[in-house]
C-alpha cells in the first residue's frame, strides 16, 4: 500500500525559501498514470491546493502562488518536492502531500481527486 | 477561479441523527467535478466522494452525495460517533486551480 512522507524544516525565516519534501513508500512514483500534489492548510483555516507535477516532469500551479512555487520529482529516490521563495507569515501552515484517485472500479485515474495523503507538515514562518 | 461557500458552518446533532451539508459553487461545476473529504483533528482529510455522489473505496453507504451544476449536498443517514469532524467540498474542473470549501464541522449535540 502507497505512504506519503512529508519532510523539512519546521521553521522558516521570513524571506527565504521554504523547501520539503515528500517520500513515497509501497510503490514506485513513476508506476501508473498519477499527478502528485502539494496542499496547504492553515491552522483553522481550510484547504488551499498549491500544484502538482507528473511523472514526466510536467507541473501545473495554483496562479495565486505560481510565481514563487517550483515543484520537482526524482523518480530515482522515489521522491517529489516543494519550494516555496520569499515566504510571509502567511505561508504558516501545515503542509500535505497527495496522490491523485485511482478508480479500480471504472479503471481510471481521477485527476485532482486525492485519497493518499501524507500526514502533514508543520511549517512556522517566523524570525 | 470557483468559490465554493459551505453550509452550515457547524452542524450540532446527535449519533443517529441524519447530516445533511451544503457546498454551493461560484459557477457551474463542469460534469458535477464535487468531492467531499471529511477530516479529523491532527489527520490528513480523507475521501468520501467523487463526482458529486461516487463513493470512494471502503467508503460506508451512510454517506451519500448528490447534486449538480452550482448545488451539492452529502448526506450522512445515520451519525455514527466516528463521524463527528469536519467536513470539506472541492471541486476539480477541467484544470486546475483545484478549490476547496471553508469546511462544515459536525459536532455532537
Amino acid at each position: 500500500q502507497v505512504q506519503l512522507q512529508e519532510s523539512g524544516p519546521g521553521l522558516v525565516k521570513p524571506s527565504q525559501t521554504l523547501s520539503l519534501t515528500c517520500t513515497v513508500s509501497g510503490g514506485s512514483i513513476g508506476s501508473g498514470s498519477y499527478y502528485w500534489s502539494w496542499i496547504r492548510q492553515p491552522a483553522g483555516k481550510g484547504l488551499e491546493w498549491i500544484g502538482r507535477i507528473y511523472t514526466s516532469g510536467s507541473t501545473n500551479y495554483n496562479p495565486s502562488l505560481k510565481s514563487r512555487v517550483t515543484i520537482s520529482i526524482d523518480t530515482s529516490k522515489n521522491q517529489f518536492s516543494l519550494k516555496l521563495s520569499s515566504v510571509t507569515a502567511a505561508d504558516t501552515a501545515v503542509y500535505y502531500c497527495a496522490r491523485d484517485y485511482y478508480d479500480s472500479s471504472g479503471y481510471s485515474y481521477v485527476r485532482g481527486v486525492f485519497d493518499i495523503w501524507g500526514q502533514g507538515t508543520m511549517v512556522t514562518v517566523s524570525s | 477561479e470557483i468559490v465554493l461557500t459551505q453550509s452550515p458552518g457547524t452542524l450540532s446533532l446527535s449519533p443517529g441523527e441524519r447530516a445533511t451539508l451544503s457546498c454551493r459553487a461560484s459557477q457551474s461545476i463542469s460534469s458535477s467535478y464535487l468531492a467531499w473529504y471529511q477530516q479529523k483533528a491532527g489527520q490528513a482529510p480523507r475521501l468520501l466522494i467523487y463526482g458529486a455522489s461516487s463513493r470512494a473505496t471502503g467508503i460506508p453507504d451512510r454517506f451519500s452525495g448528490s447534486g449538480s451544476g452550482t448545488d451539492f449536498t452529502l448526506t450522512i443517514s445515520r451519525l455514527e460517533p466516528e463521524d463527528f469532524a469536519v467536513y470539506y467540498c472541492q471541486q476539480y474542473g477541467s484544470s486546475p486551480p483545484w478549490t476547496f470549501g471553508q469546511g462544515t464541522k459536525v459536532e455532537i449535540k
